[in-house]
């Protein structure tokens, strides 16, 4: 156990629809990462977020977007959801430190239909 | 931009055989290199990671990696693989501790009896 909470585990959606993915990081940690994983494009990176504010952006779609609350957990929000968007999100959270890793979640499975 | 390149997609081997997984890594900086391993249906799972010293990095479950600055690789090794370890294997270059990790594609390591 990693110590990085996922929910929902599974998600099924219609395309069109707008979907929450939540996630709450190792107790101590302020950095959270989302991430994509599909069999075409492997693991990209979306957006990290550190103590609140924005870090770093990826390939992250316009129709996509995420924040990190005041307690730390964070939200992935995913709108106008289409066939492609199915894949695994990852959330991952980080301690400060130099090469401080990365501690993932489960994953949180979204199939859009 | 670092950017990291596995070069095998699969590795098929058999159990007790020695296996190495390639992971070559650019950056114009000093980098942080990471191991992870993802069993099915499971989050990613550090296996190991190279900050500075050693060159030569163990890991759990018997893995070790060799840095090698001039050659910018990463390969991850080990000497006699059981059919657990069968997963996907992802390498990882990361700047600093406030900084995303970028993954490469991942090798899918298939061991048989």
């Amino acid at each position: 156990d990693s110590g990085v909470t996922q929910t929902p585990k599974h998600l099924i959606t219609a395309t069109g629809q707008r979907v929450t993915l939540r996630c709450s990081p190792r107790s101590g940690d302020l950095s959270v990462y989302w991430y994509q994983q599909s069999l075409d494009q492997g693991l990209q990176f979306l957006i990290q977020y550190y103590n609140g504010e924005e870090r770093a952006k990826g390939n992250i779609l316009e129709r996509f977007s995420a924040q990190q609350f005041p307690d730390l957990h964070s939200e992935l929000n995913l709108s106008s959801l289409e066939l492609g968007d199915s894949a695994l999100y990852f959330c991952a959270s980080s301690p400060i430190g130099l090469g401080a890793e990365a501690f993932f979640g489960q994953g949180t499975r979204l199939t859009v239909v | 931009a670092q950017s990291v390149t596995q070069l095998d997609s699969q590795v098929p081997v058999f159990e007790e055989a020695p296996v190495e997984l390639r992971c070559n890594y650019s950056s114009s900086v000093s980098v942080y290199l990471f191991w992870y391993v993802q069993y099915p249906n499971q989050g990613l799972q550090l296996l190991l990671k190279y900050l500075s010293g050693s060159t030569l990095v163990k890991g759990i479950n018997g893995f070790e990696a060799e840095f090698n600055k001039s050659q910018t690789s990463f390969h991850l090794r080990k000497p006699s693989v059981h059919i657990s370890d069968t997963a996907e294997y992802f390498c990882a270059v990361g700047l600093s501790g406030y900084s995303t990790l970028t993954f490469g594609k991942g090798t899918m390591l298939l061991v048989s009896p």
